[in-house]
């Protein structure tokens, strides 16, 4: 079935980069996502990337997309306390099918 | 209102007792599914709606879970003999068409005793 994949910490200092990592295995994936989801709130999209491209900037957010080896990665450039957070990678396959998510990693910024 | 509602925001209850948990969609969102979030984990796909039918309730875990949407909006997930396995946050997302993002509500948190 399907299947997404994602490390489960990542810890960086402010001002750094941080990239976070994501695995799926659904060949048939139309749009990847990432939400992210701050403690006692709910998952808010950052950005998504369809799956006919392979890169896409927003800002401080580069999303780059592997589908040879269906890996998706995140980066955050010049990442901000603020930034700490859960970040969820979703995959949705066919038209018409719901998100599926991996576990979420936690990023930790310090400063 | 702005975004997706959901009440309650907390909900305990005991073991076997039955619960309803409420969600209010964007307005105009056509979409709605329900999702469920246990403590260190991703959410998890129950079902979802294209307006009032249910398109895909694969992710129910059994027949204690129910949900509707009868009026293409507001929807109800609804578990029958509550299990102290069902606690959890139970999330709520609208979508404006079948494929578009999804908006979250911020959860209803359920606690079985």
């Amino acid at each position: 079935g399907e299947d997404v994949e994602q490390s489960l910490f990542l810890s960086v200092r402010e001002g750094d980069s941080s990239v976070i990592n994501c695995t799926y295995t659904d060949s048939s994936s139309t749009y990847l996502y990432w939400y992210k989801q701050e403690p006692g709130a709910g998952l808010q999209l950052l950005t998504y990337i369809f799956s006919n491209m392979d890169m896409k900037q927003d800002q401080r957010l580069t999303v780059l997309l592997n589908k040879k080896d269906k890996h998706l990665s995140l980066r955050i450039a010049d990442t901000q306390t603020g930034d700490s957070a859960i970040y969820f990678c979703a995959e949705r396959g066919q038209a018409g099918t719901a998100l599926i998510f991996g576990k979420g990693t936690t990023l930790s910024v310090s400063s | 209102g702005a975004g997706v509602s959901q009440t309650p925001s907390n909900k305990v209850t005991e073991k076997g007792k039955y619960v309803e948990l409420r969600c209010d969609p964007i307005s105009g969102h056509t979409a709605l599914y329900w999702y469920r979030q246990s403590l260190g984990q991703g959410p998890e796909f129950l079902i979802y709606f294209q307006g009032t039918g249910a398109a895909d309730d694969s992710g129910l875990p059994n027949d204690r879970f129910f949900a509707v949407r009868p009026e293409g909006s507001v929807s109800t997930l609804k578990i029958q003999r509550t299990e102290r396995g069902d606690s959890a946050v139970y999330l709520c997302a609208s979508s404006p068409r079948v494929s578009g993002e999804l908006f979250f509500g911020e959860g209803s948190r359920l606690t079985v005793l």
